[in-house]
């Protein structure tokens, strides 16, 4: 039972244009929300996050953003950079799951310059 | 530099063979963690530990083992018991919020091991 769910593997956008990564979940007992970036051969990197008291939250060129009702989020990166080429990794958790998070499957984006 | 540090990067096992992962973080983190990612698939829980000498199962514990023995160190061992062993092995760790802390810390990842079966 897939409680996390990123439903594009690939994603392919142009140097300069607007990244949009989204993530389903199905657990609601779920209220925080983190975003990691993977190169190959390397772990995971902490991106950013959203606590479900906002609907958005921003770092830099990325911003992420909370539908409750749709149980949906979602990883914008403006402008894209062909640094951003990596594999990005929707997690949830809740305060009572002790830290333990639960990870969807990934989505590889592709920045072409 | 403090981050967390996983050896060796490629592992190969016989069949019928224990082997263990190293993972040493010189964070102070309180809690680690170690992960299994399978191709086309997310992370999975194997096992993680809240403090020193305390450790829980998490979603697919079965066919490993781990101690918690050092704050720094949360060793994990395949068994022969594992039926497919061969995988990309994740360990973390995070500061353990509590009190005034609690909240949801991100966990720092180490570069993994790529566990073979030869």
């Amino acid at each position: 039972d897939q409680q996390v769910k990123q439903n594009s593997p690939s994603l392919s956008v142009q140097e300069g244009r607007i990244s949009i990564l989204n993530c389903d979940y199905t657990n609601s007992m779920f209220d925080y929300f983190l975003w990691y970036k993977k190169y190959p051969a390397e772990g995971p990197t902490f991106l950013i996050s959203i606590s479900s008291i906002k609907d958005k939250n921003e770092d830099g060129r990325f911003t992420v953003f909370l539908n409750k009702s749709a149980k949906h989020l979602s990883l914008h990166i403006v402008p894209s950079q062909p640094g951003d080429s990596a594999v990005y990794f929707c997690a949830a958790t809740h305060m009572e799951y002790g830290n333990k998070l639960v990870f969807g499957a990934g989505t590889i984006l592709r920045v072409k310059s | 530099d403090g981050g967390i540090t996983q050896s060796p990067k490629y592992l190969f096992r016989k069949e019928g063979q224990n082997v263990t992962l190293s993972c040493e973080q010189n964070l102070n983190h309180d809690a680690m963690y170690w992960y299994r990612q399978d191709p086309g698939q997310g992370l999975r829980l194997i096992y993680y530990s809240q403090i020193v000498n305390d450790f829980q199962k998490g979603d697919i514990a079965e066919g490993y083992s781990v101690s918690r023995e050092k704050k720094e160190s949360f060793p994990l061992t395949v068994t022969s018991a594992q039926k497919n062993p061969t995988a990309f092995y994740l360990c973390a760790s995070s500061i353990r919020g509590t009190g005034p802390l609690a909240r949801v810390w991100p966990q720092h990842f180490g570069d993994g091991t790529r566990l073979s079966i030869l």
